[in-house]
């Protein structure tokens, strides 16, 4: 059973297309993320959402969306694609009552060409 | 402006020697440290980790040092194993929630 799952795995797309990433886990977490790992290796934080709210939000552009329909799914919205968007998008999942490691899905590779 | 900072890209260990893996911060108000391992085209995983109240953790192969004054921790993998090949990246968090700030993380290579 995978813990936390994301779909799709790959994502090839054009510049201005708008498209979605699916992420949902069967842990029982309250707190779900989206990281971005670029091209640097660097992982970093997007958002994050706590029972279906947003508590985190770094500085990322409008044009990313996330939706929580409920505590178990987190999905990532993406308007208006543009090259520097290309990059891997991971969802993870944590426990809310404590500071507790975070369980990635396996990522999604994003080209925007 | 990165917080957490893995300054060896890579690092090669023969079979059975010990793997050092090292991580400074910057942040003084980090409390909770975490080392993940990736593989190729898999998300990472939790290894083990430490909070700012220990200076030391250990489990099986895998033993991570923090050095609160230095604003240094370092991951001690004894014997190294080829399956230990991967990525491992160092995550600090401070007490105020579950937001996590990564290196860039060390590529280790166990040579057989």
């Amino acid at each position: 059973d995978t813990a936390v799952s994301q779909t799709p795995k790959y994502l090839v797309t054009q510049m201005g297309n708008d498209k979605s990433i699916k992420c949902e886990q069967n842990l029982g977490h309250d707190t779900m993320y989206w990281y971005k790992q670029d091209s640097k290796k660097f992982l970093k934080i997007m958002f994050s959402y706590n029972n279906k709210e947003l508590i985190i939000n770094e500085t990322v552009p409008n044009r990313f969306s996330p939706k929580s329909p409920d505590k178990a799914h987190l999905n990532l919205h993406i308007n208006s694609l543009e090259l520097g968007d290309s990059a891997v998008y991971f969802c993870a999942s944590s426990l809310e009552q404590v500071i507790s490691p975070l369980h990635f899905g396996n990522g999604t590779r994003l080209t925007v060409t | 402006d990165q917080q957490v900072k893995q300054n060896s890209p890579s690092l090669s260990v023969q079979e059975g020697r010990i793997s050092i893996l090292n991580c400074d911060y910057t942040n003084s108000m980090f409390d909770y440290f975490l080392w993940y391992k990736k593989y190729p085209a898999e998300g990472p995983t939790f290894l083990i980790s430490i909070s700012s109240i220990k200076d030391k953790n250990e489990d099986g192969r895998f033993t991570v040092f923090l050095n609160k004054s230095a604003k240094h921790l370092s991951l001690h993998i004894v014997p190294s194993q080829p399956g230990d090949s991967a990525v491992y990246f160092c995550a600090a968090s401070g007490n105020t929630g579950n937001q996590f700030y990564f290196g860039t993380g060390t590529s280790l290579t166990v040579i057989p």
